[in-house]
């Protein structure tokens, strides 16, 4: 089944503690995605990535780290996790062909920093 | 970066009524994109539209672009209670890298 899958899907942890949430699709995708969704904001681009090794920043990049050393996994970093950081977190991915497609999208990480 | 504006933020309709969400963005849309979302879980994709003047039906939805694609809308015809959750736009900028979403609306839909 192609699909995009997270992990974890629940997160709670505390200030300073580092963590990673690992993405990965099955559909030999080039691009991928984390996004950010908080009440009153919407959804928000973390970081992108267009192909292996090759990544770069969305709207709201601050505090976070990501790397795509192959094809299917795009893992984001929190290297000293805030509260701010508290929210519910999407991977997607998409074919990149220069023209619209549709973003498949995981099923996302709900994080508590406390 | 483009923006995207979504209205209503919020809706409340009543079982078998028509309703019409509308995404409005600062620049030209190459790509639109509605999503459905229930209330803290994943993204289910709706429809895409690229063209000006498309128009695309799902079941009791229909999503439009129009002609200048910077205005793009989404009517529910006979809602139903299955209907309820949160609909966000999502769009394109020129290059295909970025993508951005629109704030969402959220629908109920009483019976």
């Amino acid at each position: 089944e192609a699909q995009v899958t997270q992990n974890p899907r629940y997160l709670i942890t505390v200030t300073g503690k580092k963590l990673t949430v690992t993405c990965s699709q099955n559909m030999n995708h080039e691009y991928m995605s984390w996004y950010r969704q908080d009440p009153g904001l919407g959804l928000r681009q973390i970081y992108y990535s267009m192909n292996v090794e090759v990544t770069d920043k969305g709207d709201v990049p601050e505090g976070y780290k990501v790397s795509r050393k192959e094809k299917r996994n795009f893992p984001l970093i929190l290297e000293s996790p805030s509260p701010n950081q508290t929210s519910l977190y999407f991977c997607a991915s998409r074919i990149t062909s220069g023209a619209p497609n549709e973003q498949f999208f995981g099923p996302g990480t709900r994080l508590t920093v406390l | 970066s483009q923006e995207l504006e979504q209205s209503p933020q919020s809706l409340i309709v009543q079982e078998g009524k028509n309703l019409t969400i509308n995404c409005t963005s600062s620049k030209t849309l190459y790509g639109l994109y509605w999503y459905k979302q229930k209330y803290g879980e994943g993204l289910i994709f709706l429809m895409m539209l690229q063209k000006g003047g498309e128009e695309k039906s799902h079941e009791k939805i229909t999503a439009k672009l129009d002609e200048k694609k910077q205005q793009s809308s989404l009517h529910i015809t006979a809602s139903q209670p299955s209907h309820a959750g949160i609909y966000l736009c999502g769009a394109d900028p020129l290059n295909f890298n970025k993508f951005y979403f629109g704030s969402g609306t959220k629908l109920n839909v009483k019976p």
